[in-house]
């Protein structure tokens, strides 16, 4: 158990809809990433949190969107789902700011659009 | 061309067999370079972690980088059943905006008894 924990575990949904996934850090971190593996992709960072503010973004589309509450917990907000938005959902958190911190991921939130 | 690139496999191998996994990259900002082991319905877990160019050696398992031809290595020794799951590469440039972990698409290792 590597003390992330998400909710939901399983989402099923329709496309046009949307939905939010929540992610609880370890302890005493304050950065929180959020990714997306899916098949073909892989697995893809989407964004980074640090103590509330955005630090780093990699491949997030418009229709999603994140933020870190003061409490440090942070929840993906996706939007307009359309059926390639499928996947696996993981968080991480780490002590700092990223770079050489180990990143500690949470069991992930499996996202099925219909 | 993807920035990380690792054999896709999947790769099936007898018990006490020597594993090789491999990745090769093409950002030359990368410099640090990790392994994460991700179980069937599990997040990843980080295994092994390393910067430099060399080999790094944690029990049963070594990490090899050669930066000059951008290629990294995972060896795995005397593997084991408990060593089947998804291995994936990742790579950051280290801080500020490279501070991101890219990903290889991992491989599935079975180790048969």
């Amino acid at each position: 158990d590597s003390g992330v924990t998400q909710t939901p575990k399983h989402l099923i949904t329709a496309t046009g809809q949307r939905v939010t996934l929540r992610c609880s850090p370890r302890s005493g971190d304050l950065s929180v990433y959020w990714y997306q593996q899916s098949l073909d992709q892989g697995l893809q960072f989407l964004i980074q949190y640090y103590n509330g503010e955005e630090r780093a973004k990699g491949n997030i589309l418009e229709r999603f969107s994140a933020q870190q509450f003061p409490d440090l917990h942070s929840e993906l907000n996706l939007s307009s789902l359309e059926l390639g938005d499928s996947a696996l959902y993981f968080c991480a958190s780490s002590v700092g700011r990223g770079g050489i911190d180990e990143q500690y991921f949470g069991p992930g939130t499996r996202l099925t659009v219909t | 061309q993807k920035e990380v690139e690792q054999d896709p496999g999947p790769l099936s191998v007898p018990e006490g067999a020597i594993v090789s996994l491999n990745c090769t990259y093409s950002n030359s900002a990368f410099q640090y370079f990790m392994w994460y082991r991700q179980y069937s319905r599990k997040g990843p877990e980080l295994l092994m972690y390393t910067y430099s160019s060399g080999n790094k050696e944690d029990g049963r398992f070594t990490a090899q980088v050669d930066k000059s031809s951008k290629y990294i290595s995972l060896f795995i020794r005397d593997s084991q059943p408990s060593d089947s799951a998804t291995y994936l590469c990742a790579m950051s440039g280290g801080t500020g905006a490279n501070s991101k972990l890219t990903f290889g698409k991992g491989i599935t290792l079975s180790v048969r008894p």
